[in-house]
């Protein structure tokens, strides 16, 4: 069992530009969750699906941020015109069925924005 | 609304030493309850989880928790700690309502001295 896998590790990017994070959960579970990991805020939930479909997506930056699951082997989280404030480690998890369970997490992409 | 608070954002223990991570909750009704400890740029592990029943909890490594209603309190324990564990310690609150997600606590960073 690989884990749950997130890509790339590092992005870098210029203002303005957009960002694409990639997320693959461990394969049976279906909820997966994003959040956003930084000094200030700590850990921030971004939004949630299961079984592919959107179940909360309250913590999204309604303008820029948008999050999709095409199917059940990866998620993508992408922010458009990013921000100097949008740095962060973009955090990817999953769990078997539910966020009453276990979360079980990616390594993380750390994105800067210069 | 549901929430954690970690009062304490770093505690140093000399090894072999006991360790006290305190966790205070705020949640209406009957909480889940979870430790998460983060190495080094590596994602979160689930060290104990616990779900209504025997208030005292076992996790990996050594680690336990103690669930009190009356404090409101989710405080984690070892009794004796190693330089391996030295890392950033998250408490996370969730119900068994599946649409909710795990609120963190902003994280106890534990430095480990000989």
């Amino acid at each position: 069992n690989a884990g749950v896998i997130q890509t790339p590790r590092h992005k870098v990017t210029g203002k303005g530009q957009e960002a694409t994070l990639w997320c693959e959960p461990i394969s049976g579970h279906s909820a997966v969750f994003w959040y956003r990991q930084t000094i200030v805020q700590g850990l921030e939930f971004l939004t949630y699906f299961r079984n592919q479909a959107p179940i909360d997506d309250s913590g999204m930056p309604k303008e820029r941020f948008s999050a999709q699951m095409p199917n059940q082997s990866h998620s993508t989280l992408k922010i458009q015109s990013t921000q100097p404030q949008d740095s962060a480690v973009y955090l990817c998890a999953s769990s078997l069925a539910s966020s009453a369970e276990t979360l079980y997490f990616g390594s993380g992409t750390r994105l800067t924005v210069l | 609304a549901q929430s954690v608070t970690q009062p304490d954002a770093r505690v140093t223990v000399s090894e072999g030493a006991s360790l006290q991570l305190r966790c205070k909750y705020s949640y209406f009704g009957t909480p889940y309850l979870f430790w998460y400890v983060q190495y080094p740029r590596q994602g979160l592990q689930l060290l104990l989880k616990y779900y209504p029943g025997d208030p005292v909890v076992q996790g990996v490594n050594g680690f336990e928790a103690e669930f009190s209603k009356s404090n409101s309190s989710f405080h984690l324990r070892k009794a004796s700690v190693h330089w391996s564990d030295w890392a950033v310690y998250f408490c996370a609150v969730n119900s068994a309502n599946s649409g909710t997600y795990q609120r963190f606590g902003t994280g106890t960073k534990l430095q480990v001295v000989p």
